[in-house]
């Protein structure tokens, strides 16, 4: 069974500080992950996934088969990044888009 | 663009009622799902859908029931409110579900069982 883990649910960091958001997964086949995020009031998004290996507001995220972990990172937090972050893993080849979700992480950036 | 919209936004139930949670989406996608999302537990799969005409459970059905008459709509019964069903609700959709593709997520529904 596929299963994701975001360690901490709350992160708490001052603006300018580098951040991480941890992310590990249990998948037996070829992982597709993925980084949503849901700013206060507003509907959940996408914010990158690990195939386009892009950086998006300033994220980036690696996908590290050997840890089985996707964890996201940003060099220098600022108080907009503030937000719930969920880890998720898709379905596979026969059913990509049936996501399994983390437990989520609330990032809060103090000024 | 409309997207994927949830109606109502808000609503509270006493418990042993019924209601439906309608989601629509207007971008012809073929995969829709439901999600309720609890604190301290992320968002887990309540049913989903592949296309007009087929269902299947997610994760958490117990207690709910899904249809997907048309390609567009995807709405969630809840038969006989529990307490254990205050949550919230999000639909979601995407362009193939044999294919990774961005999930698009309504503004959720927050439900409350008294």
């Amino acid at each position: 069974a596929q299963r994701v883990t975001q360690p901490e649910k709350l992160l708490s960091v001052f603006k300018g500080a580098p951040v991480e958001l941890k992310c590990n997964y249990s998948y037996s086949g070829s992982p597709e992950l993925f980084w949503y995020v849901q700013y206060s009031r507003q509907r959940l998004q996408l914010l990158l996934r690990h195939i386009s290996r892009e950086s998006i507001k300033g994220f980036t995220a690696d996908l590290n088969k050997g840890e089985t972990s996707f964890h996201l990172k940003k060099p220098f937090a600022q108080e907009e990044d503030s937000a719930m972050y969920y880890c998720a893993l898709g379905g596979g080849e026969t059913s990509g888009s049936r996501l399994t979700f983390g437990e989520g992480t609330q990032l809060t950036v103090n000024p | 663009n409309a997207g994927v919209t949830q109606t109502p936004k808000f609503q509270v139930l006493k418990t042993g009622q019924s209601m439906t949670l309608q989601c629509a989406q207007d971008m012809n996608h073929e995969y829709m799902s439901w999600y309720r999302q609890d604190p301290g537990m992320g968002l887990r799969l309540i049913h989903y859908s592949v296309g007009a005409g087929i269902t299947d459970q997610g994760e958490v059905p117990n207690g709910y029931n899904v249809s997907r008459s048309t390609t567009e709509d995807f709405p969630l019964r809840l038969l006989s409110a529990a307490p254990s069903q205050t949550s919230v609700y999000f639909c979601a959709s995407s362009y193939s579900f044999r294919l990774n593709t961005e999930a698009f997520f309504g503004q959720g529904t927050r439900l409350t069982v008294v």
